[in-house]
């Protein structure tokens, strides 16, 4: 079985600083790993995937995470944040191809 | 570019009443699927569907049927709508690969059971 845990269902942070959210992850077999983005009202938007390739991934808008395997980690990570950045962010893992488990999700605030 | 394209956005029913969730998309992925995202829970996935007259059922199928008849268009149907029906429910397609490439999403639609 897999599954994910998103570590913090709520980060706030200010404009310019450093974002992390959080992402562990269960699974048997060698997973995939992505992040998506939602904007309010808005379907999901795919940010980056992992896929055994590189253990540091870099994704759209600045965004990158780093595949933990003895840790069973894939932060989401970026150097400077933006306000544009406010949105519910969605770590996942893939195993086959019908099973997919979505975090529960974590919710970014950018203050100004 | 379309995209995935769900019909309604918003609607809203009452216990009892059936409908069907329309989506479509231009991309002429294979792949579809359909979920619906409750507070807290992130998204789970109800029904997925490999090609035109394929389909199966994914973590939470009670409720809910599919068809697929063309490539285009992935139908969700609620036979008897019930009040834990209440969800915002999200169409997706992805190229050849399946569930593990990653998924172009509508913009959902947003259905309440009364």
């Amino acid at each position: 079985a897999q599954s994910v845990t998103q570590l913090d269902s709520h980060v706030s942070v200010s404009e310019g600083t450093p974002v992390l959210l959080r992402c562990n992850y269960s699974s048997s077999y060698s997973p995939s790993l992505f992040w998506y983005v939602q904007h309010p009202n808005k379907g999901l938007q795919l940010l980056l995937k992992y896929t055994s390739a590189a253990t540091l991934v870099k994704g759209i808008n600045g965004f990158e995470a780093e595949f933990k395997k003895s840790e069973t980690s894939f932060h989401l990570t970026k150097p400077s944040a933006h306000m544009s950045d406010a949105a519910e962010y969605f770590c996942v893992v893939s195993v086959g191809n019908n099973d997919m488990r979505f975090g529960a999700g974590t919710r970014l605030t950018v203050k100004p | 570019n379309a995209g995935v394209t769900q019909t309604p956005k918003f609607q809203v029913l009452k216990t009892g009443q059936s409908m069907t969730l329309q989506c479509a998309q231009d991309m002429n992925h294979e792949y579809m699927s359909w979920y619906r995202q409750d507070p807290g829970m992130g998204l789970r996935l109800i029904h997925y569907s490999v090609g035109a007259g394929i389909t199966d059922q994914g973590e939470v199928p009670n409720g809910y049927n599919v068809s697929r008849s063309t490539t285009e268009d992935f139908p969700l149907r609620l036979l008897s709508a019930a009040p834990s029906q209440t969800s915002v429910y999200f169409c997706a397609s992805s190229s050849n690969g399946g569930i593990g490439q990653p998924q172009h999403f509508g913009d959902g639609t947003r259905l309440s059971i009364l």
